[in-house]
């Protein structure tokens, strides 16, 4: 199956400070991406919709200058929180969708990425 | 807008019992439908996809059901075991993907 990374797999950083999330799909290409949060014992909330070469569909509720993605390939998307804190410590999950033929419209999921922000 | 429900929440059963697990989504206009496993701390392992054209889905002890009229699915485990344990979480797959809360399960030995 179609295989997705996300780097760092772990991060603690300082209240304040910014983070960069990368999601790469390793094997296609990926015209669509999305980005999730999952707060503990909590289910996926879809947070941003990204798409390669324009700006991404936020979520309602989702501050579009916290959370910056850029989808600059069809390979790559990032997530960067910026100055970040405790609150946003969370699970992020990113998705790719295969631009091939296929109509399955199947997501491919990536590892995660745990964000502590002391 | 799609909602996804998940019941039950939570389940406990001793090991090698038969269980379901039931999800329903409100919009069935759905390209898919998803069953994931997730262990504490981990990511998403995809157990079955069930297209919308499609009414099953079997990988092993696992059987996924979709009735997209009834906007339901399940998903059935035969003879569970102490390594199912996990949450199982159900993803409605439209234009955006949404998951429901997720079932719980502990398989007790």
């Amino acid at each position: 199956g179609a295989v997705v990374s996300q780097h760092p797999s772990w991060v603690i950083c300082k209240s304040g400070t910014s983070v960069k999330i990368e999601c790469r799909s390793l094997d296609f290409q990926a015209t669509t991406m999305f980005w999730y949060r999952q707060f503990p014992k909590q289910s996926l909330m879809l947070m941003a919709t990204s798409n390669e070469g324009s700006k991404a569909t936020y979520e309602q509720g989702v501050e579009k200058d916290k959370f910056l993605i850029n989808h600059a390939s069809l390979t790559l998307s990032t997530l960067t929180v910026t100055s970040a804190h405790p609150e946003d410590s969370s699970f992020y999950i990113c998705s790719a969708q295969e631009t091939s033929g296929r109509t399955s419209y199947e997501q491919f999921f990536g590892p995660g990425t745990r964000l502590t922000v002391l | 807008k799609q909602e996804v429900t998940q019941i039950p929440a939570a389940l406990s059963v001793p090991e090698g019992e038969n269980l379901v697990l039931n999800c329903s989504f409100t919009d069935s206009a759905i390209y898919n439908l998803q069953w994931f496993r997730q262990d504490p701390g981990k990511g998403l392992t995809s157990l079955l996809l069930i297209q919308s054209s499609q009414r099953e889905q079997t990988s092993g002890r696992l059987n996924a059901s979709l009735d997209k009229s009834s906007g339901r699915s399940t998903l059935y485990i035969a003879a569970s075991q102490p390594g199912d344990s996990a949450t199982y979480l159900c993803a409605a797959g439209g234009f955006k993907t949404i998951f429901g809360a997720g079932t719980r399960l502990f398989v007790k030995a």
